[in-house]
């Protein structure tokens, strides 16, 4: 079955820079588009990125875009999330998410934020 | 984008009772991607819906959608104890992909 296994979150300074993974199995990873969704403490969902199946394009919410890069490896079937100069607001959980035939989400990984 | 308004906010029922939630989608949205999920504090969302009325695997029947366009619906019927989260809907057929606020069932 699909599984989605996010790693990579820490607690890092306002500022800093960190790399989330995403590893993904039980489908054909290459040919689907793969986002990054985070949640705050307490908040809502809010969609962060996407990446095309074959990494040509890449989409971005306005609150990240030219801070996170979204890239993929296809032949070690792995998302990246590479955020730079961080925020306290981009603390939250971070997931990965597939649309395959139905939506598919990992478990999360915690960013913390703060000095 | 396509905003998800959920109503009502928050339901106070009892065990035994049925619940109707409602996500109306600023513009209308393929069935194939409206999902609904349940999350309970410190858990990762948990798929009950997609395609607006299918359920996921091992969801109990008690679970319903319904609806097309740009109005959907959830149905909980015979509410257990373990039912009582908070629901939100999501689009993610067209990015950035969005999430309704949530409607939270409580115990009355």
């Amino acid at each position: 079955q699909v599984q989605l296994v996010e790693s990579g979150g820490d607690v890092v300074q306002p500022g800093g820079s960190l790399r989330l993974s995403c590893a993904a199995s039980g489908f054909t990873f290459s040919t689907y588009g793969i986002h990054w969704v985070r949640q705050a403490p307490g908040k809502g969902l809010e969609w962060v990125a996407l990446i095309r199946y074959d990494g040509s394009k890449e989409y971005y919410a306005d609150s990240v875009k030219g801070r996170f890069t979204i890239s993929r490896d296809n032949s070690k079937n792995t998302l990246y999330l590479r955020m730079n100069s961080l925020r306290a607001e981009d603390t939250a959980l971070y997931y990965c998410f597939a649309f395959t035939d139905s939506p598919h989400w990992g478990q999360g990984t915690l960013v913390t934020v703060s000095s | 984008e396509i905003v998800l308004t959920q109503s009502p906010g928050t339901l106070s029922l009892s065990p035994g009772e049925s619940a109707t939630l409602s996500c109306r989608a600023s513009e209308s949205v393929s069935s194939t991607f409206l999902a609904w999920y349940q999350q309970k504090p410190g858990q990762a969302p948990r798929l009950l819906i997609y395609g607006a009325s299918s359920r996921a695997t091992g969801i109990p029947d008690r679970f319903i959608g319904s609806g097309s366009g740009t109005d959907f619906t959830l149905t909980i019927t015979r509410l257990e104890p373990e039912d009582f989260a908070v629901y939100f809907c999501q689009q993610c057929g067209t990015v950035p992909l969005t999430f309704g606020q949530g409607t939270k069932v409580e115990i009355k």
